[in-house]
């Protein structure tokens, strides 16, 4: 049980373009969701916080009109790229939080995003 | 505000010999640790975690850890590695009402033949 899904799992985009990444809880409900992201051979860097139905809450320095997160539903979160630049290029990853554990977050895949 | 270090960036060790990677954290108030692998290209897998309780934390794949509140540590042990076990290994500390994870910069543990 407690899987997370992410889509696309790798994903190439000409600059200037916005590009859409999901992540889904797949057997559990998750009333909040994290997205991260991570250069290579570094940490995971905690990008927002994704709470359903309402607005996330992003960490110091990251652009919230650049980077919109949708979170619509128990199960599904959305990280939309907007207007994409080449320094966006990275490894993004999302988490979920199972309501029932109290710091149990499950990992999605993870979305290579290059942005040419 | 919390932080994690991991002290080791890279840990070479020979199949089938023990090994510990090393985790240090700093908060003034209790919080809760997790160990996570990470093979390449794929997201993070938890290991273990402590919560509360017995200090001695049982994980999957054979490993295990230890809360040590004196000195600020949970260190990751296994005492006997497999080739498999080739991966990077991330330390993370857990607080607040929001359950936000910190986590450490992480340990390449590589399984040398």
């Amino acid at each position: 049980g407690a899987v997370v899904s992410q889509h696309p799992s790798r994903v190439i985009c000409k600059s200037g373009t916005s590009v859409k990444i999901e992540c889904r809880s797949l057997d559990f409900q998750a009333t909040t969701m994290f997205w991260y992201r991570q250069f290579p051979k570094q940490s995971l860097m905690l990008m927002a916080t994704s709470n359903e139905g309402s607005k996330a809450t992003y960490e110091q320095g990251v652009e919230k009109d650049k980077f919109l997160i949708n979170h619509a539903s128990l199960t599904l979160s959305t990280l939309t790229v907007t207007s994409a630049h080449p320094e966006d290029s990275s490894f993004y990853i999302c988490s979920a939080r199972d309501q029932k554990g109290p710091y149990e977050q499950y990992f999605g895949p993870g979305t290579r995003l290059t942005v040419t | 505000a919390q932080s994690v270090t991991q002290l080791d960036s890279q840990v070479p060790v020979f199949e089938e010999a023990p090994v510990e990677l090393r985790c240090n954290y700093s908060s003034s108030v209790s919080v809760y640790l997790f160990w996570y692998v990470q093979y390449p290209n794929q997201g993070l897998q938890l290991l273990l975690k402590y919560l509360s309780g017995s200090t001695l934390v049982k994980g999957i794949n054979g490993f295990e850890a230890e809360f040590n509140k004196s000195q600020t540590s949970f260190h990751l042990r296994k005492p006997s590695v497999h080739i498999s076990d080739t991966a990077e290994y991330f330390c993370a500390v857990g607080l607040g009402s929001a359950r936000q994870l910190t986590f450490g910069s992480g340990t390449q543990l590589t399984v040398l033949p």
